[in-house]
């Protein structure tokens, strides 16, 4: 499979515990977008991610999360202390350079509890 | 503040029945304009880009225009599998990445 891949697909956190969330950019990409959709509003950006360098983080919250795509392995987008108000739909997006479409991945949807 | 909208939030249609969906934007200065579509419980799916006003793309029963304020998708004889959401996205000159601004999509349903 050749697309975005997304783990886990549905996560479930009680308050106060960690999410983390795992994105692999399609082959050939170098570029990874993290967006949160919430019940009812639209997709909204979070951070752009180039390997182990975050290029904007302009959408993400100054507290709690944090987001990284090492030189190895997949991206990983983390929500510490998650609170009722993250349970969302995330999604990552991957793209290359020289290409401004964005291919996006099947989504974690976070429920906490 | 660059801003996405559009309408109509919800539309129905017979299927064969012609329509289209409005994209509205407000942007400092367009590098390009998106639409994609995404079914429920999944990813949205890339369908277009479009980067200049009176520029057009198409793929099967649907069409994209762009305008200097707004893009439309139009719908040429729908069928009930062309049901879904359809999402627009711009993306502004100038950011220091390329996030894309999104609309809250208008979910399409066509009955049979």
């Amino acid at each position: 499979n050749a697309g975005v891949m997304q783990n886990p697909r549905h996560l479930v956190r009680r308050r106060g515990q960690e999410a983390r969330l795992r994105c692999s950019p399609m082959k050939g990409h170098s570029h990874v977008y993290w967006y949160r959709q919430l019940p009812e509003e639209g997709l909204k950006f979070m951070v752009y991610l180039q390997k182990e360098n975050i290029i904007d983080e302009s959408g993400m919250p100054k507290e709690r999360f944090s987001a990284e795509f090492p030189k190895e392995g997949p991206s990983i987008l983390r929500i510490q202390q998650v609170v009722r108000g993250d349970s969302a739909a995330y999604f990552c997006a991957s793209g290359t350079s020289g290409r401004d479409e964005q291919y996006f991945g099947p989504g974690t949807r976070l429920t906490v509890t | 503040e660059d801003q996405v909208t559009q309408s109509p939030e919800a539309l129905r249609l017979q299927e064969g029945e012609s329509s289209s969906l409005n994209c509205s934007y407000t942007v400092s200065g367009l590098r390009g304009l998106f639409w994609y579509r995404q079914d429920p419980g999944k990813g949205p799916e890339f369908l277009f880009t479009l980067y200049s006003a009176g520029e057009e793309k198409e793929k099967e029963r649907l069409k994209a225009t762009l305008t200097k304020k707004e893009s439309f998708l139009h719908i040429t004889a729908p069928k009930p599998e062309d049901s879904a959401t359809y999402l627009c996205a711009v993306q502004a000159v100038g950011q220091a990445g390329t996030a894309l601004i999104f609309g809250k999509g208008t979910t399409l349903s066509v009955s049979s």
